[in-house]
């Protein structure tokens, strides 16, 4: 089956550590997304990549990096850098669009998200 | 990238009553794409529409996507409980970024 998965499901961290939240998916998509999303709120963009490695800052980059050495994999580190990182994440992938009006792109797949909570 | 501002944040409806939600843009956007996240689940893809005054029905709900391509609505006729969710509208573009969400309270 086609789809995007995210992991782990749950993921606690100490303060002052850097964790990794996986995601990878199998549907051939060049573009894929990271958002952050705080109880009650909007989906906030983190990064994103239109192609393998290739990748642009977001709205709230600062304390998180990224990478992208495969068109499955779109890893996303939350460093000791992010003050505040205790959310929900969610990876998404798509047809990208082509950055002109009248070109968008196709319907983004969400993983299941990771919920991240530091102790 | 394109941005998309959406009102109302909260709706709360008797069941039954219809709700409305919608996405306002300063520029001319390429599409306009609504997703449904349930309480405590992912976004789940509904629709885009891509023509200038373009209106699409599925069963209960009608999307339309304004002539200018500036704005868009999502409408449901007589909400259920289970419509209960956060509604978000999206622009996918050079990036894909979403409204802050219309949030869906229904009272049986």
């Amino acid at each position: 089956d086609g789809g995007i998965t995210q992991s782990p499901k749950y993921l606690f961290r100490k303060e002052g550590q850097n964790v990794t939240l996986s995601c990878e998916q199998n549907l051939n998509h060049d573009a894929m997304y990271w958002y952050r999303q705080d109880p009650g709120q909007g989906l906030r963009l983190i990064y994103y990549s239109q192609i393998v490695n290739d990748f642009q800052k977001g709205d709230i980059a600062e304390g998180y990096s990224v990478s992208r050495e495969k068109k499955e994999s779109f890893p996303l580190t939350v460093t000791s850098a992010q003050k505040n990182p205790t959310a929900f994440y969610l990876c998404a992938s798509s047809i990208p669009g082509q950055g002109r009006v009248g070109v968008g792109g196709t319907e983004a797949f969400f993983g299941q998200g990771t919920r991240l909570t530091v102790v | 990238g394109q941005q998309v501002m959406q009102i109302p944040q909260y709706q709360h409806v008797q069941e039954g009553e219809d709700f409305t939600t919608y996405c306002n843009s300063s520029t001319t956007l390429s599409n306009i794409q609504w997703y449904k996240q349930r309480p405590g689940g992912h976004p789940v893809f509904l629709i885009q529409l891509v023509k200038s005054g373009e209106v699409k029905k599925q069963k209960r709900l009608t999307f339309q996507f304004g002539e200018a391509k500036k704005n868009s609505s999502l409408h449901i006729t007589a909400t259920q409980t289970t419509d209960v969710g956060t509604y978000f509208c999206a622009v996918n573009n050079n990036d894909m970024r979403f409204g802050a969400g219309t949030r869906l309270t229904v009272k049986p």
